[in-house]
C-alpha cells in the first residue's frame, strides 16, 4: 500500500519559473492537504480539498494554485516561483469522517 | 485563530526516563487532536489521535491526554529509547468536521542518548 506519493523529492528553480509540485493517494480519501514547514516556523496550511472539484485557501496560498479533478491526485502549481516559497512541502490525506492524517515525503524546493 | 505552543522545544535525556511533552492550544473548540513524529527529512507519521469526547489514548509506550477545556494535551514516552530521538509535533483539529485541517506546533525535538 503506497500511501501518499509525492513527486518530485527535490527541486530547485530560478526566480520566475513554473512548476507543478504532484501529490497522489490510493486510500480513497476524500480530505487532501498541502501544507508548507520551514525551519523553525511549523507546519503552514496552503490548500485544502473536501473532495474532488472542491479546493479551498489555508493560511498561506498567495503564490500558489490548486485543482483536484479526481479524488486520487491534488496537484500544487507555483506560478512565478520567489525565493520566499523555498521551502519543504507536504501533502496529506484523511478519510471524510476524520481520523489519522497520512503524510507524504515531501519536498525540498529552493528557488534560487 | 488557532495557536499551538509546544514546551519544551528541544528535550536531551539518557535513555531509560520517561519523559513528557507539553502541548497547548488556544481554541477549545476542537474536533480531535494527533500527535505527530517527525524524523530528520522525512514526513510526519501520526501516533495517536484522541477525539474530542476522550481523555487519553495509549500505544505501546505512549500515552497522550487530553484535557480540552484548558486546551492542553500532554505525550507520555515510557522508558525513553534511542530510537524515540524526533521532533514530535502536536496538531489539533478545528472547523466543521475537520475540513480546514490542523494547526501544528513547532515541535519538541527529542535526544534520547545511548
Amino acid at each position: 500500500n503506497a500511501g501518499v506519493t509525492q513527486t518530485p523529492k527535490f527541486r530547485i528553480l530560478k526566480i520566475g519559473q513554473s512548476m507543478t509540485l504532484q501529490c497522489t493517494q490510493d486510500m480513497n480519501h476524500n480530505y487532501m492537504y498541502w501544507y508548507r514547514q520551514d525551519p523553525g516556523m511549523g507546519l503552514k496550511l496552503i490548500y485544502y480539498s473536501v473532495g474532488a472539484g472542491i479546493t479551498d485557501k489555508g493560511e498561506v496560498p498567495n503564490g500558489y494554485n490548486v485543482s483536484r479533478s479526481t479524488t486520487e491526485d491534488f496537484p500544487l502549481r507555483l506560478e512565478l516561483a520567489a525565493p520566499s516559497q523555498t521551502s519543504v512541502y507536504f501533502c496529506a490525506s484523511r478519510s471524510t469522517t476524520g481520523g489519522k492524517l497520512f503524510f507524504g515525503s515531501g519536498t525540498q524546493l529552493s528557488v534560487l | 485563530k488557532q495557536e499551538v505552543t509546544q514546551i519544551p522545544a528541544a528535550l536531551s535525556v539518557p535513555e531509560g526516563e520517561n519523559l513528557v511533552l507539553n502541548c497547548s492550544f488556544t481554541d477549545s473548540a476542537i474536533y480531535n487532536l494527533q500527535w505527530f513524529r517527525q524524523d530528520p527529512g522525512k514526513g510526519l507519521t501520526s501516533l495517536l489521535l484522541i477525539q474530542s469526547s476522550q481523555r487519553e489514548q495509549t500505544s505501546g509506550r505512549l500515552n497522550a491526554s487530553l484535557d480540552k477545556s484548558s486546551g492542553r494535551s500532554t505525550l507520555y514516552i515510557a522508558a525513553s529509547q534511542p530510537g524515540d530521538s524526533a521532533t514530535y509535533l502536536c496538531a489539533p483539529t478545528t472547523g466543521r468536521g475537520g475540513a480546514d485541517g490542523l494547526t501544528f506546533g513547532k515541535g519538541t525535538h527529542l535526544i534520547i542518548q545511548p
